[in-house]
C-alpha cells in the first residue's frame, strides 16, 4: 500500500526566500509523481508531474526532482511571493493498477509573508 | 475553457436524504474521478470511470453510488445521507490514467449532512 508523507506541514516565510518542501513515498514502483497547489476554499490545480524516467521537472520558479530509488521528491520555490501562499500537496500512483490510484499527502501549508 | 465543471458548490442535507452531484468536464478526457477531502485524512478516492458506461469503486465506496451515461459527465449519488458523509467532494478527470497523466480538479462541494 502507497503511503505518502509531506514534510513540513506548515511553513511560513519572509518574501523573496527560496524554500524546499519535501515529500516521501513507500512504493517506489511508480510512473510518476504529481504535485499540486490547493488554495483555500478551491480545488487542486496541478503545478509539475515527472516522469519516473525525468530526475527534475521545471515550471518557471517551480523546481521538483524525484528520487525513485529513495523514495523522494521535493518541491522546490524560487524567490518565494506572498501569492505562493496555498497548500502543496504531492501524489504518487500506487504500483500495480492499470487506472493507477494516487494517495495523496497530507499537504504542506505555505504562508509568505511580505 | 471552463475545465471541470461541479455543482452544486454548497448543500445541506438532512440525515436520511439524498442528492446527486454533478461533475461536467470539456477536454474530452476519458478517465475521471470522485474524491472527498476531509481534515487529517486528506483526500481519498471514492469511485472512478476509464470510459464512457463504466465505473469502479475506490477506497471509500460505501454509501455512494456513480453513473458515467455520457464521456462528459461523471455523476455522484447519495442515496440515504448518513453525517459521516459530510466533507468536501472533488471531481477529477484526466486524458489517461493517473498514473501516467495529469489530474485536473472541479472547484469542489462542500456538503454538510445534519
Amino acid at each position: 500500500k502507497q503511503e505518502v508523507t509531506q514534510i513540513p506541514a506548515a511553513l511560513s516565510v519572509p518574501e523573496g526566500e527560496n524554500l524546499v518542501l519535501n515529500c516521501s513515498f513507500t512504493d517506489s514502483a511508480i510512473y510518476n509523481l504529481q504535485w499540486f497547489r490547493q488554495d483555500p476554499g478551491k480545488g487542486l490545480t496541478s503545478l509539475l508531474l515527472i516522469q519516473s524516467s525525468q530526475r527534475e521537472q521545471t515550471s518557471g520558479r517551480l523546481n521538483a526532482s524525484l528520487d525513485k530509488s529513495s523514495g523522494r521528491s521535493t518541491l522546490y520555490i524560487a524567490a518565494s511571493q506572498p501569492g505562493d501562499s496555498a497548500t502543496y500537496l504531492c501524489a504518487a500512483p500506487s504500483g500495480g493498477t492499470s487506472y493507477g490510484k494516487l494517495t495523496f499527502g497530507q499537504g504542506t501549508i505555505l504562508t509568505v509573508h511580505p | 475553457n471552463a475545465g471541470v465543471t461541479q455543482t452544486p458548490k454548497f448543500r445541506v442535507l438532512k440525515t436520511g436524504q439524498s442528492m446527486t452531484l454533478l461533475c461536467a468536464q470539456d477536454m474530452n478526457h476519458e478517465y475521471m474521478y470522485w474524491y472527498r477531502q476531509d481534515p487529517g485524512m486528506g483526500l481519498r478516492l471514492i469511485h472512478y470511470s476509464v470510459g464512457e458506461g463504466t465505473t469502479a469503486k475506490g477506497e471509500v465506496p460505501d454509501g455512494y453510488n456513480v453513473s458515467r451515461l455520457k464521456k462528459q459527465n461523471f455523476l455522484l449519488g447519495l442515496e440515504s445521507a448518513a453525517p459521516s458523509q459530510t466533507s468536501v467532494y472533488f471531481c477529477a478527470s484526466s486524458y489517461g490514467p493517473a498514473a501516467e497523466e495529469k489530474l485536473f480538479f472541479g472547484s469542489g462541494t462542500q456538503l454538510s449532512v445534519l
